[in-house]
């Protein structure tokens, strides 16, 4: 099965500062991977898509499949980014379904 | 279009109760998935129903089953309740043949 690891379950930062929120992944195949971004109060939407390989609100995510990892990141992080972010994975026979990190809290600090 | 909907916000039941959980998706899509979303976990995959057919089953037991209507809505059903079973119940819809799947707001189920 795929698995997704997100190791911290919490980050803080002050504005203005970079970012990096860390995924490492497991599918031996070519997987669909994705950030999924949770505001307070809000629904899980998605942030981005790594084969679409743009820039969402400043944030990015490239794959590297020699360390099998999806890391987001911003260079200069705003106090609006304060959210809950999974990170997930697809492919194979199980398209369609979404295989989810535990997810990272970050906090943007004024 | 309201996107995904889902009834009720919260529930309450007791252990050995079964409940019954609904989802409307947003319009134009087919496909819906539910997923379990346990206190500090990421959501789980429980089963993905498209053309009223379950199409893909995470690694749930019998106890947690499903439907599609025509309409595309969605119902999970979950028998036998267990207190494990306390979660947040999240739909998740998409249009086949498209990858991004749009979230409800999720039912809290309160197993006690």
């Amino acid at each position: 099965a795929q698995r997704v690891t997100q190791p911290e379950k919490l980050l803080s930062v002050f504005k203005g500062a970079p970012v990096e929120l860390k995924c490492n992944y497991s599918y031996s195949g070519s997987p669909e991977l994705f950030w999924y971004v949770q505001y307070s109060r809000q629904r899980l939407q998605l942030l981005l898509r790594h084969i679409s390989r743009e820039s969402i609100k400043g944030f990015t995510a490239d794959l590297n499949k020699g360390e099998t990892s999806f890391h987001l990141k911003k260079p200069f992080a705003q106090e609006e980014d304060s959210a809950m972010y999974y990170c997930a994975s697809e492919g194979g026979s199980t398209l369609g379904r979404l295989y989810f990190g535990r997810g990272t809290q970050l906090t943007v600090w004024p | 279009d309201a996107g995904v909907t889902q009834s009720p916000t919260h529930l309450i039941k007791t252990r050995g109760q079964q409940v019954t959980l609904r989802c409307s998706p947003k319009s134009g899509h087919d496909t819906v998935s539910w997923y379990q979303q346990a206190l500090g976990q990421g959501p789980q995959f429980i089963f993905q129903y498209y053309e009223e057919e379950e199409r893909q089953r995470g690694n749930f037991p019998d106890r947690f089953s499903g439907h599609q209507f025509p309409n595309y809505s969605s119902e999970l059903n979950v028998n036998a309740l267990l207190l494990g079973d306390s979660a947040l119940y999240l739909c998740a819809s998409k249009a086949s043949g498209n990858y991004e799947q749009y979230f409800g707001p999720g039912t809290r189920l309160t197993v006690t």
